[in-house]
C-alpha cells in the first residue's frame, strides 16, 4: 500500500519567513495530493490540493509542488503569521481509490 | 456549508464495554471515512465506506467493525474496548465522482479514553 513521510516533524520560523514542509510518496499511481492544516482543538481542514497532471499550485501564501519522478511534493508558505501556526498533514491517494494515506504531521510554529 | 457531525465529543468507557460513535453529514456525500488520530503518528484509516451497507478496512481495522445502514450516516464499534483505543476519532466524508478522489470534510473529533 501507499507509504507517505513528512518531514520536518517540527519547524519553528520568525513572523514574515518562508516555510517548507516536504513529502514523500511510495506509490507512483498515486494522483492526488492534498494538504490539511490542523489548528489546535479543530478538525483538520483543507488548505491546498494537486492533481498528478499538474506541477504547482498557488493560493495567495501557499503553494504546493509536485515532482511525480522524485515522488515528493511540498508545502510553501510565504510571509508566515502567528495564525499560520498549527500541524499540518500532507496526504496521498492511490489511483483507483478515493481513500487517503496521511503523513505524520509538521507542527508549525510561527513566532511574532 | 458541509457539516460533519459527531455524537460526542468526549467518551469515557471502560475495559470490555462495547462503544458506538456516530457521524453524520449533511452533503449526501457518497463516501464516509473513520480514522483514529494519535500524537507522531497522524490520521491512520481504521474504514470507510462507499455506499450504504458497503464497507472497506482500511490501515488498522482490527478491533473495529462499522455500520452503514443510511447514507448520511456511518458508525464506527468498539465490540470490546482495549486501553490501546483510548484515541482521538475522526469522522470524514467527501464526494465519489468515478475513482477520483475529492476534498474530506472532517467531524469535529471524539476524545475516547478507555479505563
Amino acid at each position: 500500500g501507499e507509504n507517505v513521510e513528512q518531514h520536518p516533524s517540527t519547524l519553528s520560523v520568525q513572523e514574515g519567513d518562508s516555510a517548507v514542509i516536504k513529502c514523500t510518496y511510495s506509490d507512483s499511481a498515486s494522483n492526488y495530493f492534498p494538504w490539511y492544516k490542523q489548528e489546535l482543538g479543530k478538525r483538520p481542514q483543507l488548505i491546498i490540493d494537486i492533481r498528478s497532471n499538474v506541477g504547482e499550485k498557488k493560493d495567495q501564501r501557499i503553494a504546493v509542488t509536485l515532482n511525480k519522478t522524485a515522488k515528493h511534493f511540498s508545502l510553501h508558505i510565504t510571509e508566515t503569521q502567528p495564525e499560520d501556526s498549527a500541524v499540518y498533514f500532507c496526504a496521498a491517494s492511490p489511483s483507483g481509490y478515493s481513500t487517503l494515506t496521511f503523513g505524520k504531521g509538521t507542527m508549525l510554529l510561527v513566532s511574532p | 456549508d458541509v457539516k460533519v457531525t459527531q455524537s460526542s465529543r468526549y467518551l469515557v468507557k471502560r475495559t470490555g464495554e462495547k462503544v458506538f460513535l456516530e457521524c453524520v453529514q449533511d452533503m449526501d456525500h457518497e463516501n464516509m471515512f473513520w480514522y483514529r488520530q494519535d500524537p507522531g503518528l497522524g490520521l491512520r484509516l481504521i474504514y470507510f465506506s462507499y455506499d450504504v451497507k458497503m464497507k472497506e478496512k482500511g490501515d488498522i481495522p482490527e478491533g473495529y467493525s462499522v455500520s452503514r445502514e443510511k447514507k448520511e450516516r456511518f458508525s464506527l464499534i468498539l465490540e470490546s474496548a482495549s486501553t490501546n483505543q483510548t484515541s482521538m476519532y475522526l469522522c470524514a466524508s467527501s464526494f465519489a465522482v468515478g475513482e477520483r478522489s475529492y476534498e474530506q470534510y472532517f467531524g469535529p473529533g471524539t476524545r475516547l479514553t478507555v479505563t
